[in-house]
């Protein structure tokens, strides 16, 4: 299995511009997750999914972020409009239906480091 | 969740065991005490999870105070790919969430 592949893996783009993060987690995992890690915040939960629907985005920063699932190997995080603050590594996490929990088997993809000039 | 402290950093020789503390005096009955890691510019990778037992694996081994106030991961021969920061979580098992604090940055020496 080629693991949780995320694209691209560095984006550079200005403020005011829509930034697309794309993630195909490991084929047969129910779960993908989106995190964003800082220097200042560290790594944080932004949302995750269940079987393609949204269970908890109560990380997600403000309007301007948004996560879609519409199939089981593929999801994106938006960010319309980007700023400077923006600027982070955003991970994708997958795992597979838990037998009794999901904590211990995510599986993170490689990483966007994304910059926002 | 529960809080969790850790120290900074620490090192550590290579083909010497790696303890890494953590504190979690404030940890619920329920919630389990996870370590993973992140080397350099990769994601985060589990390494072992733990209620209240000791628990061993291929990679390391999680020693849980009796009070479960604190516990250690011990890396029993480090490498020099064992050179990471290490994150230890305290997390409810269903409906939790992975709360990622610092960490502790090992460097482990020739």
């Amino acid at each position: 299995d080629a693991g949780v592949i995320q694209s691209p893996r560095h984006e550079v783009t200005e403020m005011g511009q829509e930034v697309t993060l794309r993630c195909k987690p490991i084929s047969g995992h129910d779960y993908l997750f989106w995190y964003r890690q800082t220097m200042m915040r560290g790594l944080e939960l932004l949302i995750y999914f269940n079987n393609n629907v949204p269970i908890d985005d109560s990380g997600m920063p403000e309007d301007r972020f948004s996560a879609k699932m519409p199939n089981a190997s593929f999801s994106t995080l938006k960010i319309q409009p980007s700023e400077p603050r923006d600027s982070a590594v955003y991970f994708c996490a997958s795992s597979p239906l838990p037998g009794w929990g999901i904590q211990e088997t995510q599986y993170f993809g490689p990483g966007t480091r994304l910059l926002v000039l | 969740d529960a809080k969790t402290t850790q120290p900074t950093s620490m090192d550590c020789a290579e083909g010497r065991a790696a303890n890494l503390p953590c504190n979690h005096s404030t940890i619920s009955g329920n919630e389990y005490v996870y370590w993973y890691r992140q080397i350099h510019s990769q994601g985060p990778q589990y390494i072992i999870h733990g209620l209240k037992n000791n628990e061993t694996n291929e990679m390391a081994s999680l020693i849980i105070t009796e009070d479960r106030k604190s516990s250690t991961l011990i890396l029993p021969h480090a490498t020099l790919r064992d050179t990471a920061v290490y994150y230890c979580i305290a997390a409810y098992n269903q409906g939790g969430k992975l709360i990622f604090g610092q960490g502790t940055e090992l460097s482990v020496k020739p």
